[in-house]
């Protein structure tokens, strides 16, 4: 079955320029997670979306960027007026939210990457 | 401390060995644990969950130590094909359901 997309999947941008990232998670995944990689690094969280809830920001390193996730399914990250340390490796994951009964707060499931879009920011 | 250390590498190892990664987690509510390998300029992939009473797939043992908080991944008989990065997540209690991935060990596994 096909999994989760991302495009594009190279993208160079010149500094100040806005870009859109695309994610077309698996089918009935409720969670969408955003990550950026950059070279030799780990994966640094941005956003999270969750079914109909209020998305966490928490990880968005500056209000440059955003992100929206339309009926549930496709979601755009959005980074505006590029910077050259936004270079990196954006990666998008799906997952099926699902409960740990017992594990009281637990509740994670396989998350499922798409191959990542690459910036680069002159 | 950070919430999740694994040692990065290289383990530079001859095919047919065994190797070993620790990671350590530092908040001792942690409810989930997984390991995840990630090829060169690919994507990580679920590799294997970690159970409180370890687990074992093929070549691939993970085992828990909540006294400790660790959690470790040993591999057996070495293929070149297991040369990746291999990150270890925890997921902890709370209603947070992001996960907290480690920067990951590379393996580099040589005839």
């Amino acid at each position: 079955g096909a999994g989760v997309s991302q495009s594009p999947s190279n993208k160079v941008t010149e500094k100040g320029k806005d870009v859109e990232l695309r994610c077309d998670p698996i089918s009935g995944h409720t969670a969408l997670y955003w990550y950026r990689q950059s070279l030799g690094q780990g994966l640094e969280f941005l956003i999270y979306f969750q079914g109909n809830s209020a998305p966490d920001k928490s990880g968005l390193p500056s209000d440059r960027f955003s992100a929206e996730r339309t009926g549930g399914s496709v979601s755009t990250l959005t980074i505006q007026r590029t910077q050259q340390e936004d270079s990196a490796v954006y990666l998008c994951a799906s997952s099926a939210f699902q409960d740990f009964p017992g594990l009281a707060g637990s509740s994670y499931n396989e998350q499922f990457f798409g191959p990542g879009t690459r910036l680069t920011v002159l | 401390r950070k919430e999740v250390e694994q040692d990065p590498g290289p383990f530079n190892v001859p095919e047919g060995a065994t190797v070993a990664f620790n990671c350590t987690y530092s908040n001792s509510a942690s409810q989930s644990f997984f390991w995840y390998r990630q090829d060169c300029r690919k994507e990580p992939k679920l590799l294997m969950s970690v159970y409180s009473s370890g687990n074992e797939d093929g070549r691939f043992t993970a085992q828990l130590n909540r006294a400790s908080q660790y959690i470790s991944l040993l591999i057996r008989d070495s293929k070149l094909s297991d040369s990746a990065t291999y990150l270890c997540v925890v997921n902890n209690p709370g209603g947070s359901y992001i996960p907290t991935f480690g920067r990951g060990t590379s393996l580099i596994v040589h005839p």
